[in-house]
């Protein structure tokens, strides 16, 4: 059974930092590629990063942009989001996704259950 | 960026009735990078329709995807109290990704 489970959430003040992990299994990790995408609670979805099967290439959102990094340890089975100088815009849930094929930016099948970040002072 | 306006925000149907949801984008999207999800309350989104018309696994035939260029559907047949929910369609470009507002299904 496909499993992603998502950590690292929590409260942190404005301007400060955040790394958010996603451990996976039931699948070859290596063959696939992974998303991040957030949830503000009761709005609409919003894509904030990619990362191809090897970690080669990575795409992100523009409201995140120079500020959010994404990487993966194949080795680990882990997807990760390191998160600086975070906004109260960026207060929302987080879901790590594995896309349906080795892209970074294919549609995604499987998704975990979603981390909440809170940003306030 | 794509920007994708779904419509309309909110449809009120009994079991049984035919959804038709509306996704339009602000340019071509060429090879129909176009894919749809359902995201139930209190669940992560699920993956219903990709490359405009595609079902993704275990997706029954009564969801179907259609539209190129700029106007794509996602039609839903015999509706089911189960197909409640937010429906969003999302553009996967080469650059970018970009969800819809999303269309909210009242059963």
């Amino acid at each position: 059974e496909v499993q992603l489970v998502t950590s690292g959430g929590g409260v942190v003040r404005p301007g400060g930092s955040l790394r958010l992990s996603c451990a996976a299994s039931g699948f070859r990790f290596e063959e696939f590629g992974l998303s991040w995408v957030r949830q503000v609670p009761g709005k609409g979805l919003e894509w904030v990063s990619g990362i191809n099967f090897n970690g080669g290439s990575v795409g992100y959102g523009d409201s995140v942009k120079g500020r959010f990094t994404i990487s993966r340890d194949n080795a680990k089975n882990s997807l990760y989001l390191q998160m600086s100088s975070l906004r109260s815009e960026d207060t929302a849930f987080y879901f790590c996704s594995r896309n349906f094929n080795g892209g970074r930016n294919s549609p995604s099948d499987r998704w975990g259950q979603g981390t909440l970040v809170t940003v306030s002072s | 960026e794509v920007v994708l306006t779904q419509s309309p925000g909110t449809l009120s149907l009994s079991p049984g009735e035919t959804a038709t949801l509306s996704c339009r984008a602000s340019q071509n999207l060429g090879i129909n990078y176009l894919a749809w999800y359902q995201q139930r309350p209190g669940q992560a989104p699920r993956l219903l329709i990709y490359g405009a018309t595609t079902r993704a696994t275990d997706i029954p035939d009564r969801f179907r995807g259609g539209g190129s260029g700029t106007d794509f559907t996602l039609s839903i047949n015999r509706l089911e109290p189960q197909d409640f929910g937010v429906y969003y369609c999302q553009h996967y470009g080469s650059s970018d990704v970009t969800f819809g507002g999303g269309t909210r299904v009242e059963i």
